[in-house]
């Protein structure tokens, strides 16, 4: 069975630029997370979905932060103008309800 | 006070050996709790989850939880090199926490 698909794998971009980070989760998943990891701060949740609706988004650090989820298929976390800061490795994750999360292979986002 | 706590490490155990990661968690109302083993430059990989007071094995696992405590521990009998990685605690009170991780490494 596929697991959690994310694209790009790897992404550089200078500051000001649009990013865009893609997953796919499980087929039959109801729930959809979005991690980012750094160092510093470690694995922090930014906004997870139920049934392609926005449950909850406290951890979405700022409003150049955005995610979408038009179906179940899909999802898109974007964030623009994209800063230095914002360099980190993006995990998406899915799960059944009640039952454990899966994750995807992350993205690994520079920002020059 | 962080929401859920582990040691950073790195934690140090001979191979045979038995490593004990543990947890400290704030929430009481928490209801579930996961291990995941995160190897340098991958993502994290479930390898335990325990919902009631007591031991749960598998394997070479046994995760531990205290509720009365809030403590949550995962061992690891017969430590393997390839056991060494970064081992991050879980907690569901609502949404998943996850501890800043302990890295383990097991030394032939």
């Amino acid at each position: 069975d596929a697991g959690v698909i994310q694209s790009p794998r790897h992404e550089v971009t200078e500051m000001g630029q649009e990013v865009t980070l893609r997953c796919k989760p499980i087929s039959g998943h109801d729930y959809l997370f979005w991690y980012r990891q750094t160092m510093m701060r470690g694995l922090e949740l930014l906004i997870y979905f139920n049934n392609n609706v926005p449950i909850d988004d406290s951890g979405m650090p700022e409003d150049r932060f955005s995610a979408k989820m038009p179906n179940a298929s899909f999802s898109t976390l974007k964030i623009q103008p994209s800063e230095p800061r914002d360099s980190a490795v993006y995990f998406c994750a899915s799960s059944s309800p009640a039952q454990p999360q899966h994750f995807g292979d992350g993205t690994r986002l520079s920002i020059l | 006070q962080k929401e859920v706590e582990q040691n950073s490490g790195p934690l140090s155990v001979p191979e045979g050996a038995i490593a004990s990661l543990n947890c400290t968690y704030s929430d009481r109302g928490s209801q579930s709790f996961f291990w995941y083993r995160q190897y340098s430059g991958k993502s994290p990989e479930l390898i335990m989850f325990i919902y009631s007071n007591g031991d749960k094995e598998d394997g070479r696992f046994t995760a531990q939880l205290n509720k009365a405590s809030q403590y949550v521990s995962l061992l690891i009998r017969d430590s393997q090199p390839s056991d060494s990685a970064t081992y991050l605690c879980a907690v569901n009170g609502g949404k998943l926490i996850f501890g800043q991780g302990t890295e383990l490494s097991v030394k032939p």
